[in-house]
């Protein structure tokens, strides 16, 4: 079965650093997602993309933050200068179409990656 | 900004139990998610429910999507050991939408042999 795959699986960096996370849709799907989880709370949505544009975000993602889709099957996040409350695990997910409805439409979240921001 | 109310936080159980927990908002929402994440795993997708009273299964999970739009429940029978895990609700405005989800804050489950 098709899945989202994310690497690295954790990050470690000092703060002010930049950072890129990866991660490879599945491969037929139009949109594409990132979500953060701090530890122990609940998953966030940051920014969604579709046709090599973002179509949404959050109060969260901030200029620091910069999504892109370098070729036809990555999409990276991007931190700018890292802070401390930056640490938590980044989600990317896909979505075939926007116009199917069930639950093979729905967004498929990879494993994720953790970061820790010291 | 929206929010998912979810509960209970955490349930322990005995393997066997039937399991209830549910979300609500607000806010209408027309379309309900729910995933399970296991630790150190992304979410699962497990049901989801597109229309205002419906009904959903998947094996031993079931859910419904609240005539209100605004609240919906999961339901497990029969609990099992792999069981365990954080279920997550997930609300989205739109139907047909490459929207955002909004997510409860969890519920975690752990279930005794």
């Amino acid at each position: 079965e098709p899945e989202v795959t994310q690497t690295p699986s954790h990050q470690v960096t000092q703060m002010g650093q930049e950072v890129i996370l990866r991660c490879v849709p599945i491969s037929n799907h139009l949109y594409f997602y990132w979500y953060r989880q701090i530890l122990g709370q609940k998953v966030e949505f940051l920014v969604s993309f579709y046709n090599n544009e973002i179509s949404e975000k959050s109060e969260i993602f901030d200029d620091q933050f910069s999504v892109e889709r370098p070729d036809g099957s990555n999409f990276t996040l991007k931190i700018r200068s890292t802070k401390l409350e930056d640490s938590a695990m980044y989600f990317c997910a896909s979505r075939d179409q926007a116009g199917g409805v069930g639950a093979s439409y729905e967004q498929y979240f990879g494993p994720g990656t953790r970061l820790t921001v010291t | 900004g929206q929010q998912l109310n979810q509960s209970p936080q955490s349930m322990f159980i005995q393997e066997g139990e039937d399991v209830s927990m549910n979300c609500t908002s607000s806010s209408i929402f027309n379309t309900w998610l729910w995933y399970k994440q296991d630790p150190g795993e992304g979410p699962v997708l497990l049901i989801a429910l597109y229309k205002a009273g419906e009904l959903t299964s998947n094996g031993r999970l079931t859910a419904q999507f609240g005539i209100t739009r605004k609240d919906s429940f999961l339901n497990i029978s029969a609990s099992i050991p792999s069981d365990v895990g954080i279920y997550f609700c997930a609300g989205r405005k739109l139907v047909t939408s490459g929207s955002r989800l909004t997510f409860g804050e969890g519920t975690q489950l752990t279930v005794n042999p």
